[in-house]
């Protein structure tokens, strides 16, 4: 596909629980974003890869939140321990060069996830 | 971090012109402007951005102040699948956008 592809779009699990969400970019593309969104509101930051360097990890929000992107294409975000507050909306991003001026992000559809 | 402040809600006719207005009195001077919209249980769509100067592709027209505190996004012949939420975007150094609350609008019939 030519757009950016998240898995699943819909993932329900319970507290506790670990769960592993996938993003897929534009092939080619070097620089990847990871975002969360809760309802109603915008798309917050969370981390940030160049290639396979995770260069910016400030906006996730505890040490359960871990991303990888092992050989500069697919990212995985993982939640550990889930809990009830990182129910939200998981969108992913990818732009073409290093996260310079000029060049837009891609979206995906996003990964709703939903902690029962 | 620069941030953006935009009216929540808007209403525009079909085929009319939609102005959509965005504050950023905090920008630095290598800071683009950015926008996007979303509309429900899609991803940000990427409309359009500038630095200084105003700017237009096919979807629409972005024109930044002097001062570079504001700057409108212009649809100019709305339709109903231009019913969306769009956001008036800083980008800051290290390529993170931070979005704000956006501008909800409505196109009707």
């Amino acid at each position: 596909g030519a757009g950016v592809s998240q898995s699943p779009r819909y993932k329900v699990a319970k507290r506790g629980q670990d769960v592993a969400l996938r993003c897929d970019p534009i092939s080619g593309h070097v620089s990847l974003f990871w975002y969360q969104q809760a309802l109603g509101q915008g798309p917050e930051f969370l981390t940030y890869f160049q290639n396979e360097a995770q260069l910016d990890k400030s906006g996730l929000p505890s040490d359960r939140f871990f991303a990888e992107r092992p050989e500069g294409s697919v990212s995985t975000l993982k939640i550990q321990r889930t809990q009830q507050e990182d129910s939200a909306v998981y969108l992913c991003a990818s732009s073409p060069y290093m996260a310079g001026e000029g060049q837009p992000q891609h979206f995906g559809d996003g990964t709703r996830l939903s902690i029962l | 971090d620069a941030k953006t402040t935009q009216p929540p809600s808007m209403d525009c006719a079909e085929g009319r012109a939609a102005n959509l207005p965005c504050n950023h009195s905090t920008i630095s001077g290598n800071e683009y402007v950015y926008w996007y919209r979303q509309i429900h249980s899609q991803g940000p769509q990427y409309i359009i951005h500038g630095l200084k100067n105003n700017e237009t592709n096919e979807m629409a027209s972005l024109i930044i102040t002097e001062d570079r505190k504001s700057s409108t996004l212009i649809l100019p012949h709305a339709t109903l699948r231009d019913t969306a939420v769009y956001y008036c975007i800083v980008r800051v150094a290290g390529g993170k956008l931070i979005f704000g609350q956006g501008t909800e609008l409505s196109v009707k019939p």
